[in-house]
This record gives structure tokens, sequence and C-alpha cells, in this order.
């Protein structure tokens, strides 16, 4: 059951230039989280932010939140080859269950 | 420790085969998870451990059968899967047996069924 869509599909952008992702749910939710995942491994956790929360930074992340629209993004700012990677939003709501978006795939040119 | 680990990282199997896969951390989190994720997908989650009692179980068919033999270990028992299974399984761990954490995730069984 896919709770979130991210938007865009995919991103190239070159190295040192901002990258902006964002997703959107359908349901309401106690928290969100991003996750990185490289080519077909395991999933790396970036960033929570919960539902009372509207903004976090964490380095090079930024993540905002507006629950009245059940959407967030996720800005990461001087981007660098090693964030490569695809991007998932993890919603956590009543059922205490993780449940991911689609994902963007970030490549990010040297 | 703060890793999950996950053994073996790549399994081929037939359709009448029983394989294991295996799942271990040494966090001391109580809540664990296996996540079956298709190539190009997002992760869908099929099983959750919480205190060592299987929690949740996303009607996952019965070919696939998880087992908890303690807090740090985690198994995931196959049997007469189908092609359609192959696909890469992600283990989890988180600290509470809820979802309001952040999961741990291993580096995935890539798991082939012919």
């Amino acid at each position: 059951s896919q709770q979130g869509e991210e938007d865009p599909q995919a991103l190239s952008i070159q190295e040192g230039e901002n990258a902006t992702m964002n997703c959107s749910y359908k349901t309401s939710i106690n928290n969100l989280q991003w996750y990185r995942q490289n080519s077909g491994r395991g999933l790396v956790h970036l960033i929570l932010i919960r539902s009372n929360e509207r903004e976090k930074h964490s380095g090079r992340l930024r993540v905002t939140l507006d629950t009245s629209k059940k959407s967030s993004s996720l800005l990461i700012t001087a981007s660098r080859a090693a964030d490569t990677a695809s991007y998932f939003c993890a919603t956590v709501g009543a059922t205490n269950k993780l449940i991911f978006g689609t994902g963007t795939l970030l490549a990010v040119q040297p | 420790d703060t890793e999950v680990t996950q053994t073996p990282k790549h399994l081929v199997m037939g359709m009448t085969n029983k394989k294991s896969l295996k799942c271990e951390q040494h966090m001391g989190h109580r809540a664990m998870y296996w996540y079956k994720q298709k190539a190009k997908k997002p992760p869908e989650l099929m099983f959750v451990y919480s205190y060592e009692k299987l929690s949740i179980n996303e009607s996952v068919p019965s070919r696939f059968s998880p087992e908890c033999p303690n807090s740090s270990l985690l198994n995931l028992h196959l049997h007469a899967l189908q092609p359609e299974d192959s696909a890469l399984y992600l283990c989890a761990s988180s600290p509470l047996g809820s979802g309001y954490n952040e999961q741990f995730f291993g580096p995935g069984t890539r798991l082939t069924v012919l």
C-alpha cells in the first residue's frame, strides 16, 4: 500500500547545484522520514520530521512539512557526485507502519 | 555496533528449494522488519516483529515464513517460491516496537528464483 507520490521521478543536476524533491501523501501522519538508497543497496535514514514540526535541517539537508497540503520537500544544497542515489519519503501514520513513496532518482554530474 | 547485517548477499534458488535469509543486529533494537523491493519500486513491508513477537503480517503468502529466535536475529524461511518473488529483501530494525523512530536497514539479499 503506497502512501506517497514523489516528484520528480528523476532529476539530473550538476555538482554544486541544489536539488529539491517533493513528496505528497494521502492520509494523516505522525511523522515523515526521508531515506537514501544507493544503487541496489540498503536504505540510509536521512531525517525525520514530526507532524508538529514545519522545518528541519541536518547538514546540507533541509526538510519542510506542510500537513495542511499533505506534502513535504527535501532540499540538498551544494550537491556532490556522492549524492547520486534514489531518495524516498516514508510516512508513519496510525498503523505505525513505515510506508514508502515512489522515490526520486537523483543523478549529480561531476 | 550500529549496523544491520544480512546473509547471504545473493541467493539463487529453484522453485522447489528451501532456503533461509538471515538478519542480525546488535544495537538492542526491539523491533525488526522484513521488506521486499522490486526493481525501480519502493520497499514494501512484509512482516514486523516487536519484542520478538510477530505484530504485523502484510498478507504475505505462506511460502514466506518469518522467525525471530531472539532479539538480535530475524530469519525469513523460503519454500516453493515463484519467479515473481525475485527481488531485493531488506531487513531493518528500530529502537522501539513502533514506527515512530528511524529504521536501520541492512544491505539486503538479492534473491533470484528460477
